[in-house]
C-alpha cells in the first residue's frame, strides 16, 4: 500500500458526460500528479499540482482539469467525455517538487460507453 | 523517436532464472532513474530508484545504470512466479514530468 488513495475504483459512464476522480496522497506530500494509462499510450503524464498551485501541464485535454485543495487532495474534472477517455486515471504524489520519487495510487478505471 | 525506450515483451523465464530488464534514452539531462513494477490493473509499485552511475542492490533486485550509454537495466534474481509483472523504467530531470517507458511484461513460469 503506497499511501495514495483514488476514488472511485471503478466509473462507467456514457459519452458527453462529466465525472470527478478524487485522490489523496500520502501524508506530508505536497506534490500530486495526474497520469492516464491506456493500452496503446502507456502511462501519460497529464498535470502537476503543488501545494494547490498548478506547476506543470503534460497531454491534458482542453475538457479536463484539476485542482488541488488546501487538505491537499486533488481533483481531476473530465467533461464532455468520449469513447477515447476510457482508461486507468493515476495520481502519484511526492515530497517536493522534483518529479521524482512518486508514489502510486491504485487508480480510477473510467469506461466511456 | 521516444526519449526512452523499452522492449514491450512479453518476457517468459521459468521460476529461479536471472532476469534481465532493459531501457535506452536519448535525452542526457536525465539524472533520476526509477523502476516501477504494476500488476494487473494495479498502480505502479516504486522498486529502484537511483540518480547515479552504478549498481544499486536491494533484496533479489539490482537497478544498474550506465550513463555513458544511456542504458540502464533491472536485474531479478531467482525469480518467482510472484514477480509475473509489467515493469516500467521512469526518467527524470527534476525539472519536468518523469518519462516512463512503455513497459515489460514479465510472466515467471513456476
Amino acid at each position: 500500500d503506497s499511501g495514495v488513495t483514488q476514488t472511485p475504483k471503478h466509473l462507467i459512464t456514457a459519452t458527453g458526460q462529466r465525472v470527478t476522480l478524487r485522490c489523496s496522497p500520502r501524508s506530508g506530500d505536497l506534490s500530486v500528479y495526474w497520469y492516464q494509462q491506456s493500452l496503446d499510450q502507456g502511462l501519460q503524464f497529464l498535470i502537476h499540482y503543488y501545494n494547490g498551485e498548478e506547476r506543470a501541464k503534460g497531454n491534458i485535454l482542453e475538457r479536463f482539469s484539476a485542482q488541488q485543495f488546501p487538505d491537499l487532495h486533488s481533483e481531476l474534472n473530465l467533461s464532455s467525455l468520449e469513447l477515447g477517455d476510457s482508461a486507468l486515471y493515476f495520481c502519484a504524489s511526492s515530497v517536493a517538487t522534483s518529479y521524482n520519487e512518486q508514489f502510486f495510487g491504485p487508480g480510477t478505471r473510467l469506461t466511456v460507453l | 523517436q521516444k526519449e526512452v525506450e523499452q522492449d514491450p515483451g512479453p518476457l517468459s523465464v521459468p521460476e529461479g532464472a536471472i532476469v534481465s530488464l532493459n531501457c535506452t534514452y536519448s535525452n542526457s539531462a536525465f539524472q533520476y532513474f526509477m523502476w516501477y513494477r504494476q500488476y494487473s490493473r494495479k498502480g505502479p509499485e516504486l522498486l529502484m530508484y537511483t540518480y547515479s552511475s552504478g549498481n544499486k542492490e536491494d533484496g533479489r533486485f539490482t537497478a544498474q545504470v550506465d550513463k555513458s550509454s544511456k542504458y540502464i537495466s533491472l536485474f531479478i534474481r531467482d525469480s518467482q512466479p510472484s514477480d509475473s509483472a509489467t515493469y516500467l523504467c521512469a526518467m527524470g530531470t527534476g525539472r519536468r514530468a518523469l518519462t516512463f517507458g512503455s513497459g515489460t511484461r514479465l510472466q515467471v513460469q513456476p
